[in-house]
């Protein structure tokens, strides 16, 4: 069964600094796909970001990168320039080709002003 | 991106009683919808798959007589927490993909809290 392991229960960042949350998964597929997902307060899971298996080249939105090394089966997540709305849970996450989609347990992440 | 939509958003139900959660896609067609469980201040816990037109696939653990799912339609699927019971009371998300699979990331309902009394 595939696993997904965010070690950093929180994190902190300062406003306007760069903080990279961090992800390892394991899973014997060669065809997956790897997600960040947001969860605010409000509870609603929001997409931050999404990296497909088979491309070779780091994913980026506006301000949210990955670093996606598959041979160490590790996708992080970069957020430059924080911003105090960027505080919030973020959970990663792996969806295999049979489509169900497995969750890390989070990290807690707070936007100092 | 693609709207799924849950209702309720919030219910409490007494000990006992059966409560039903719907989860619609509303401007896509969804043949496999998910149904999560999360916990305070925890991850969200895969309990079942909902396929169209066929029995949902639960996870290992998940009490399927407890946890009724109905994926009746490719724009609604519903979970049905039968004879609740206040270890019951958790936050539970579905999610769906688009049929078309030209998306690949699930959208996620607004979810339900439930709190059995």
């Amino acid at each position: 069964a595939q696993t997904v392991t965010q070690s950093q229960p929180e994190m902190s960042v300062q406003e306007a600094e760069t903080v990279t949350l961090s992800c390892t998964y394991d899973t014997s597929e060669s065809d997956y796909y790897l997600f960040w997902y947001k969860q605010p307060p409000s509870r609603q899971m929001i997409l931050v970001i999404r990296q497909e298996a088979y491309k070779q080249q780091n994913a980026t939105e506006n301000r949210f990168s990955v670093n996606f090394q598959k041979a160490a089966k590790s996708f992080s997540l970069k957020i430059s320039d924080s911003q105090l709305g960027d505080a919030a849970m973020y959970f990663c996450a792996y969806r295999s080709a049979t489509n169900d989609m497995r969750f890390g347990a989070g990290t807690r992440l707070t936007v100092k002003p | 991106g693609a709207v799924v939509s849950q209702h309720p958003s919030r219910v409490i139900c007494k000990s006992g009683t059966s409560v039903k959660i719907e989860c619609r896609s509303l401007d896509f067609q969804a043949t496999t919808m998910f149904w999560y469980r999360q916990f305070p201040k925890q991850s969200l816990m895969l309990m079942a798959t909902s396929n169209e037109g066929s029995k949902a696939t639960y996870e290992q653990g998940v009490e399927k007589d407890k946890f009724l799912i109905n994926h009746a339609s490719l724009t609604l699927s519903t979970l049905t927490v039968t004879s609740a019971h206040p270890e019951d009371s958790s936050f539970y998300i579905c999610s769906a993909r688009d049929i078309q699979g030209l998306n690949t990331e699930a959208f996620f309902g607004q979810g339900t809290r439930l709190t059995v009394v």
